[in-house]
């Protein structure tokens, strides 16, 4: 099973309310990422689980907030977002942070700021 | 600094025709090189890997083959189907643990029956 699932698949939510997205895997992957992407463009790393720590960061703003509960499970909450903030989010696995691995890539989310 | 460069698209292909996506990198120390692709709609599916210099990465009669002397990684395929018509990344890892993955700009290709 090479599946990472996320929900939920679309979401629409007004600037001032709070939501969170899921992405779950069962692989035992021990690395989990969350990536913005925009319509055309390739995936914009956000942030990086390792071993349920956060790794790293790449200086997203703070209205997004990251949490890794357990080895199979990476929440990404959201609060007080724009409309800049629009776009499909992925989350990904692989079994560590090293070079060699691939990343496994869930559906995403749709997520539309209204 | 770790970089990729994809060819630009969309490339437009009648069914049956020979596809060469051209891709092309920048790294210190030996990244490992993936491509993948992203139907409309859908996710990322990775298509195929290399890790080494060499290396032929190879799934569903796409391939290609990490050349480290031209620090290329070009995706082949002899014979596209219409149901091939997505966007393609071309990506690296660079070698230690970052976790980073580096993409391409991603090329469209478009395949008409």
């Amino acid at each position: 099973d090479t599946e990472v699932t996320q929900t939920p698949k679309h979401l629409v939510m007004g600037m001032t309310n709070k939501k969170s997205l899921k992405c779950e895997q069962h692989m035992g992957h021990r690395a989990m990422y969350w990536y913005k992407q925009k319509a055309k463009k390739p995936p914009e790393l956000m942030f990086v689980y390792s071993y349920e720590k956060l790794s790293i960061n790449e200086s997203v703003p703070s209205r997004f907030s990251p949490e890794c509960p357990n080895s199979s499970l990476l929440n990404l909450h959201l609060h007080a977002l724009q409309p800049e903030d629009s776009a499909l989010y992925l989350c990904a696995s692989s079994p560590g942070l090293a070079g060699g691995y691939e990343q496994y890539f869930g559906p995403g989310t749709r997520l539309t700021v209204t | 600094g770790n970089s990729v460069t994809q060819m630009e698209g969309p490339v437009t292909l009648s069914e049956e025709a020979f596809l060469t996506i051209n891709c092309t990198y920048t790294a210190t120390g030996y990244p490992s090189l993936f491509w993948y692709v992203q139907y409309p709609g859908e996710g990322l599916q990775l298509l195929l890997k290399a890790t080494k210099a060499d290396d032929k990465g190879s799934n569903k009669g796409f391939e290609a083959t990490y050349r480290k002397e031209t620090t290329s990684f070009h995706l082949e395929k002899g014979s596209v189907q219409v149901s091939d018509s997505a966007v393609y990344f071309c990506a690296l890892r660079p070698s230690g643990n970052t976790g980073k993955l580096i993409f391409g700009q991603g090329t469209t290709l478009q395949v008409k029956p």
